[in-house]
Protein backbone atom coordinates (compact mmCIF):
# COMPACT_ATOMS: atom_id res chain seq x y z
CA UNK A 1 0.00 0.00 0.00
CA UNK A 2 1.09 3.58 -0.71
CA UNK A 3 1.44 5.81 2.31
CA UNK A 4 0.62 9.39 2.25
CA UNK A 5 2.68 11.25 5.12
CA UNK A 6 1.35 14.83 5.63
CA UNK A 7 2.80 17.55 7.54
CA UNK A 8 2.38 19.51 9.69
CA UNK A 9 -0.55 17.59 11.83
CA UNK A 10 -2.05 21.05 12.82
CA UNK A 11 -1.08 24.47 12.27
CA UNK A 12 -2.21 27.82 13.50
CA UNK A 13 -2.72 31.01 11.10
CA UNK A 14 -4.59 34.05 11.04
CA UNK A 15 -7.18 35.45 8.80
CA UNK A 16 -5.10 36.75 5.69
CA UNK A 17 -1.93 35.07 6.18
CA UNK A 18 -0.40 32.20 3.88
CA UNK A 19 0.30 28.53 4.78
CA UNK A 20 1.55 25.44 2.93
CA UNK A 21 0.68 21.85 3.70
CA UNK A 22 2.58 18.83 2.40
CA UNK A 23 2.30 15.71 1.50
CA UNK A 24 4.93 12.66 0.62
CA UNK A 25 3.74 9.92 -0.86
CA UNK A 26 6.05 6.64 -0.42
CA UNK A 27 6.33 5.70 -3.43
CA UNK A 28 6.21 7.70 -7.10
CA UNK A 29 2.63 8.58 -7.77
CA UNK A 30 3.12 10.82 -11.07
CA UNK A 31 -0.02 13.55 -10.42
CA UNK A 32 -2.60 11.36 -8.98
CA UNK A 33 -2.74 13.08 -6.08
CA UNK A 34 -5.92 15.00 -4.70
CA UNK A 35 -6.57 17.82 -1.97
CA UNK A 36 -9.78 17.22 0.20
CA UNK A 37 -11.31 20.14 2.91
CA UNK A 38 -13.13 19.23 5.69
CA UNK A 39 -15.06 21.26 7.70
CA UNK A 40 -16.19 20.24 11.01
CA UNK A 41 -19.23 17.77 10.90
CA UNK A 42 -19.28 17.93 6.68
CA UNK A 43 -18.12 15.86 4.02
CA UNK A 44 -14.44 16.21 2.56
CA UNK A 45 -14.79 18.84 -0.17
CA UNK A 46 -12.45 17.94 -3.55
CA UNK A 47 -10.17 21.35 -3.77
CA UNK A 48 -7.35 20.05 -6.00
CA UNK A 49 -7.16 17.38 -8.27
CA UNK A 50 -4.07 15.71 -10.32
CA UNK A 51 -1.84 17.70 -8.11
CA UNK A 52 -2.54 21.22 -9.53
CA UNK A 53 -6.38 21.52 -10.92
CA UNK A 54 -8.29 24.15 -9.79
CA UNK A 55 -12.03 22.04 -8.67
CA UNK A 56 -14.58 24.25 -10.28
CA UNK A 57 -15.88 26.90 -7.77
CA UNK A 58 -13.37 26.39 -5.44
CA UNK A 59 -11.44 30.26 -5.06
CA UNK A 60 -8.45 31.13 -6.93
CA UNK A 61 -6.33 31.07 -3.32
CA UNK A 62 -6.04 27.36 -3.33
CA UNK A 63 -3.35 25.81 -5.03
CA UNK A 64 -1.60 22.83 -5.22
CA UNK A 65 1.98 21.87 -6.95
CA UNK A 66 4.12 18.61 -6.99
CA UNK A 67 4.41 15.35 -8.59
CA UNK A 68 6.15 11.88 -7.73
CA UNK A 69 6.70 12.11 -4.52
CA UNK A 70 6.17 15.16 -3.08
CA UNK A 71 3.20 17.61 -3.40
CA UNK A 72 2.05 20.91 -1.33
CA UNK A 73 -0.76 22.48 -0.84
CA UNK A 74 -0.76 26.27 -0.63
CA UNK A 75 -3.83 28.83 0.58
CA UNK A 76 -2.92 32.66 0.46
CA UNK A 77 -4.95 35.01 2.17
CA UNK A 78 -6.83 32.88 4.43
CA UNK A 79 -10.51 33.65 4.93
CA UNK A 80 -12.39 32.53 8.30
CA UNK A 81 -14.34 29.50 5.82
CA UNK A 82 -10.62 28.11 5.39
CA UNK A 83 -10.23 26.69 9.25
CA UNK A 84 -11.00 22.89 8.38
CA UNK A 85 -9.07 20.11 8.44
CA UNK A 86 -7.47 19.03 5.16
CA UNK A 87 -6.48 15.39 3.54
CA UNK A 88 -4.08 14.66 0.46
CA UNK A 89 -5.17 11.28 -1.51
CA UNK A 90 -3.24 8.89 -3.60
CA UNK A 91 -5.08 7.60 -6.68
CA UNK A 92 -2.16 6.17 -8.23
CA UNK A 93 -3.35 2.59 -6.82
CA UNK A 94 -5.45 0.61 -4.50
CA UNK A 95 -5.98 0.82 -2.00
CA UNK A 96 -6.51 4.29 -2.37
CA UNK A 97 -4.75 6.11 0.55
CA UNK A 98 -5.73 9.52 2.75
CA UNK A 99 -2.84 11.28 4.26
CA UNK A 100 -3.67 11.67 8.06
CA UNK A 101 -4.62 15.24 7.86
CA UNK A 102 -3.58 18.35 8.71
CA UNK A 103 -5.87 20.62 11.02
CA UNK A 104 -5.41 24.52 10.20
CA UNK A 105 -7.01 26.53 13.35
CA UNK A 106 -7.35 30.13 14.21
CA UNK A 107 -4.79 31.89 16.19
CA UNK B 1 -27.45 19.62 -9.45
CA UNK B 2 -25.47 16.70 -8.31
CA UNK B 3 -25.76 15.19 -5.46
CA UNK B 4 -25.57 11.93 -3.76
CA UNK B 5 -28.20 11.00 -0.65
CA UNK B 6 -27.39 8.48 1.58
CA UNK B 7 -29.57 6.63 4.20
CA UNK B 8 -30.48 7.57 8.14
CA UNK B 9 -28.05 6.47 11.07
CA UNK B 10 -27.83 2.73 11.93
CA UNK B 11 -27.29 1.80 15.80
CA UNK B 12 -26.34 -2.05 15.32
CA UNK B 13 -25.29 -5.07 17.42
CA UNK B 14 -22.25 -6.46 17.35
CA UNK B 15 -21.93 -9.55 14.59
CA UNK B 16 -24.51 -8.05 12.80
CA UNK B 17 -24.66 -6.26 9.41
CA UNK B 18 -26.02 -2.83 7.92
CA UNK B 19 -26.93 -1.40 4.39
CA UNK B 20 -26.13 1.66 3.77
CA UNK B 21 -27.47 3.38 0.77
CA UNK B 22 -26.09 6.21 -1.29
CA UNK B 23 -29.08 7.93 -4.21
CA UNK B 24 -27.48 9.52 -7.27
CA UNK B 25 -29.30 12.63 -8.46
CA UNK B 26 -28.53 15.44 -11.16
CA UNK B 27 -26.53 12.50 -13.52
CA UNK B 28 -26.22 9.93 -15.64
CA UNK B 29 -25.90 7.29 -12.71
CA UNK B 30 -24.36 5.01 -14.61
CA UNK B 31 -21.49 6.84 -15.96
CA UNK B 32 -19.63 7.09 -12.93
CA UNK B 33 -18.12 4.92 -10.27
CA UNK B 34 -19.10 4.91 -6.59
CA UNK B 35 -16.80 4.52 -3.93
CA UNK B 36 -17.23 4.05 -0.39
CA UNK B 37 -15.22 5.80 2.42
CA UNK B 38 -15.15 5.70 6.14
CA UNK B 39 -14.13 8.05 9.07
CA UNK B 40 -13.93 6.88 12.86
CA UNK B 41 -15.12 9.63 15.24
CA UNK B 42 -11.89 12.50 15.40
CA UNK B 43 -9.77 9.93 13.04
CA UNK B 44 -9.14 10.14 9.08
CA UNK B 45 -9.97 8.97 5.96
CA UNK B 46 -10.34 4.89 5.28
CA UNK B 47 -11.34 3.85 1.30
CA UNK B 48 -13.09 0.85 1.36
CA UNK B 49 -13.85 -0.08 -2.18
CA UNK B 50 -15.54 1.16 -4.98
CA UNK B 51 -18.74 -0.11 -7.48
CA UNK B 52 -19.51 0.34 -11.32
CA UNK B 53 -23.24 1.44 -11.31
CA UNK B 54 -23.23 0.78 -14.95
CA UNK B 55 -21.64 -2.96 -15.08
CA UNK B 56 -21.76 -4.05 -11.12
CA UNK B 57 -18.02 -4.47 -11.05
CA UNK B 58 -16.60 -3.96 -7.55
CA UNK B 59 -13.31 -3.82 -5.80
CA UNK B 60 -12.89 -3.45 -2.12
CA UNK B 61 -9.75 -3.20 -0.16
CA UNK B 62 -8.14 -6.30 1.41
CA UNK B 63 -8.93 -4.82 4.94
CA UNK B 64 -12.76 -5.47 4.15
CA UNK B 65 -12.28 -8.47 1.69
CA UNK B 66 -15.16 -11.24 2.99
CA UNK B 67 -17.18 -8.29 4.82
CA UNK B 68 -18.08 -5.83 2.75
CA UNK B 69 -20.44 -6.19 -0.24
CA UNK B 70 -21.83 -3.21 -2.99
CA UNK B 71 -24.85 -3.27 -4.98
CA UNK B 72 -26.31 -1.20 -7.06
CA UNK B 73 -30.24 -1.21 -8.34
CA UNK B 74 -29.55 0.97 -11.80
CA UNK B 75 -33.91 1.70 -11.92
CA UNK B 76 -33.76 4.08 -8.67
CA UNK B 77 -29.86 5.39 -9.11
CA UNK B 78 -28.83 3.63 -6.42
CA UNK B 79 -25.81 1.92 -4.55
CA UNK B 80 -25.28 -0.03 -1.33
CA UNK B 81 -23.12 -0.61 0.99
CA UNK B 82 -23.49 -3.86 3.27
CA UNK B 83 -20.85 -3.97 5.64
CA UNK B 84 -21.28 -7.96 7.99
CA UNK B 85 -19.40 -9.21 10.92
CA UNK B 86 -20.08 -5.48 12.50
CA UNK B 87 -17.22 -4.95 15.80
CA UNK B 88 -16.92 -2.07 17.41
CA UNK B 89 -14.10 -0.83 15.33
CA UNK B 90 -16.57 -0.41 12.79
CA UNK B 91 -18.49 2.71 14.32
CA UNK B 92 -17.98 5.23 11.72
CA UNK B 93 -19.33 7.54 9.55
CA UNK B 94 -19.49 6.29 6.49
CA UNK B 95 -19.39 8.18 3.52
CA UNK B 96 -20.52 7.54 -0.89
CA UNK B 97 -18.04 9.53 -3.59
CA UNK B 98 -18.63 9.92 -6.75
CA UNK B 99 -15.22 8.78 -8.88
CA UNK B 100 -15.04 11.92 -11.13
CA UNK B 101 -11.75 13.71 -12.85
CA UNK B 102 -9.56 10.94 -15.60
CA UNK B 103 -10.52 7.89 -14.97
CA UNK B 104 -12.03 8.01 -11.31
CA UNK B 105 -9.34 9.44 -10.12
CA UNK B 106 -10.64 12.12 -7.61
CA UNK B 107 -13.57 11.71 -5.39
CA UNK B 108 -16.72 14.80 -5.82
CA UNK B 109 -19.10 15.00 -4.92
CA UNK B 110 -19.40 13.05 -1.33
CA UNK B 111 -23.02 11.72 0.21
CA UNK B 112 -23.64 13.79 3.65
CA UNK B 113 -22.76 10.27 5.68
CA UNK B 114 -24.51 7.83 7.65
CA UNK B 115 -23.39 7.54 11.08
CA UNK B 116 -22.84 3.90 11.64
CA UNK B 117 -22.80 2.90 15.63
CA UNK B 118 -22.01 -0.68 16.93
CA UNK B 119 -22.86 -1.18 20.48
CA UNK B 120 -23.93 -3.98 22.44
Amino acid sequence: DIQMTQSPSSLSASVGDGVTISCRASQSIGAYLNWYQQRSGKAPKLLIYAASSLQSGVPSRFSGSGSGTDFTLTISGLQPEDFATYYCQQTYSTPITFGQGTRLEIK
Amino acid sequence: QVQLVQSGAEVKKPGASVKVSCKASGYTFTSFDINWVRQATGQGLEWMGWTSPNSGNTGYAQKFQGRVTMTRNTSISTVYMELSSLRSEDTAVYYCARGWCSGGSCFQPWGQGTLVTVSS
